[in-house]
């Protein structure tokens, strides 16, 4: 079966400072991966997927990810946060074959103004 | 991005009874979805992967006879909390898979049990 981990609980950040959420997965075959953002008292949404092509991938409000497959892991990044980047962030990754969507435990984000 | 609606978004029952929570791809078939619960400041826990037309797939410690999927049709999956108890208040969220594509989820059902 496969798993998700995330390498940070609770994060706490001051504006502007730079964001690392690491992402690690287990899983033997071809996956897609995604990052999916709560914020609070709502429901979630997408912030980036890769499925194939280019490692680096872009998403929405300024966050890029990284696959390394070598190392099995799917780090998202942000150079600048702002306070409404406060949430909690999921990264998720489903088998190729969809009978297998696995989300991490979640960490959650704190920006201070 | 595709719409996936669920419905109630909250119950309150009483212990003993049952409660049927419907998920609905609105604009998209969807031979795939998905059934989670999220505990208060956790993460989601997928409990089946119900696919079109065939039985549920749940995850291990998942009771498959508290829990019933129904995937009737490409549209449609239904999950319904059998005799249920206060142990079983959560938000339960659902999701559709699109074909080749992304999940998108819906609103989430809140179920609380008295």
């Amino acid at each position: 079966a496969q798993s998700v981990s995330q390498h940070n609980h609770h994060v706490i950040l001051s504006e502007a400072a730079s964001l690392e959420l690491g992402c690690n997965y287990s899983y033997g075959g071809t996956v897609n991966l995604f990052w999916y953002v709560q914020y609070p008292g709502q429901h979630l949404q997408l912030l980036l997927k890769y499925f194939s092509g280019d490692p680096l991938v872009k998403g929405i409000k300024g966050f890029e990810a990284e696959f390394i497959k070598s190392k099995f892991s799917f780090n998202l990044r942000k150079p600048s946060v702002q306070w409404s980047d406060t949430a909690e962030y999921f990264c998720a990754v489903k088998s190729r074959d969809g009978q297998n969507f696995v989300f991490g435990p979640g960490t959650r984000l704190s920006v201070l103004p | 991005g595709a719409v996936v609606s669920q419905h109630p978004s909250w119950v309150i029952c009483k212990s003993g009874t049952s409660v049927k929570i419907e998920c609905r791809s609105l604009d998209f078939q969807a031979t795939t979805m998905f059934w989670y619960r999220q505990f208060p400041k956790q993460s989601l826990m997928l409990m089946a992967t119900s696919n079109e037309g065939s039985k549920a797939t749940y995850e291990q410690g998942v009771e498959k006879d508290k829990f019933l999927i129904n995937h009737a049709s490409l549209t449609l999956s239904t999950l319904t909390v059998t005799s249920a108890h206060p142990e079983d208040s959560s938000f339960y969220i659902c999701s559709a898979l699109q074909p080749n594509t992304e999940a998108f989820f819906g609103q989430g059902t809140r179920l609380t049990v008295v």
